[in-house]
């Protein structure tokens, strides 16, 4: 998974308060793709993203969840008021050009534990 | 939403021995289909991927096979290692985004 940094590796949180999940992606790609993933299942889609722009967020659930990919720096997961049921691995992917139809790196993910 | 799915859920094989892992699909307008590894503690790793105007496409010890009238899609392993040992996930795409199955969990017996 050379190229796409996630960080932190491991997070921990308290019910009710914030997470916030880097994901940079590899050299040269410009689009983001986040996904979730509980244990012993396959990644559910959430955001797909642009430098500035969000392309399809239809894998978000409506509350407390928000994505960005500001012009400059990595790409932001943000959790508000976090609840048990957050808790899983959150993995973020990249891809060099326009349309899905292409092979997306993945990062080695972000472990949120909610307490 | 889409139904990408697996049948089996775990596999054992020796080593050496050749590994096929299966994949169903429920959407006929899926157009792109990639296969992932993913070791315990990592991201999913590109191992393959085939597009719909193809029906068989190999790397190296891997082989994809798509078949689009019975949605199938199968990745084989050649002479399978002990570094093979992990979940194995398809997914397929419209364009729009992509649908990943459950996975198939891997064990190769040295």
């Amino acid at each position: 998974n050379a190229g796409v940094m996630q960080n932190p590796r491991h997070l921990v949180r308290r019910r009710g308060q914030e997470a916030r999940l880097r994901c940079s992606p590899m050299k040269g790609h410009s689009h983001v793709y986040w996904y979730r993933q509980l244990p012993e299942e396959g990644l559910k889609f959430m955001v797909y993203l642009q430098k500035e722009n969000i392309i399809d967020e239809s894998g978000m659930p409506k509350e407390r969840f928000s994505a960005e990919f500001p012009k400059e720096g990595p790409s932001i997961l943000r959790i508000q008021q976090v609840v048990r049921g957050d808790s899983a691995a959150y993995f973020c992917a990249s891809s060099p050009g326009a349309g899905v139809n292409q092979p997306q790196h993945f990062g080695d993910g972000t472990r949120l534990s909610i307490l | 939403g889409e139904s990408v799915g697996l049948h089996l859920p775990t596999l054992s094989v020796q080593e050496g021995d050749n590994s096929i892992i299966n994949c169903a699909y429920s959407n006929s307008a899926s157009d792109y289909f990639i296969w992932y590894k993913q070791e315990s503690g990592k991201g999913p790793q590109f191992i393959i991927d085939i597009r719909s105007n193809m029906d068989k496409r190999q790397g190296q010890r891997v082989t994809v096979l798509l078949n689009k009238t019975v949605k199938h899609l199968s990745l084989q392993i050649a002479a399978t290692q002990p570094g093979d040992s992990a979940v194995y996930f398809c997914a397929e795409s419209t364009g729009n985004q992509f649908y990943f199955g459950t996975g198939t969990s891997l064990t190769v017996i040295p």
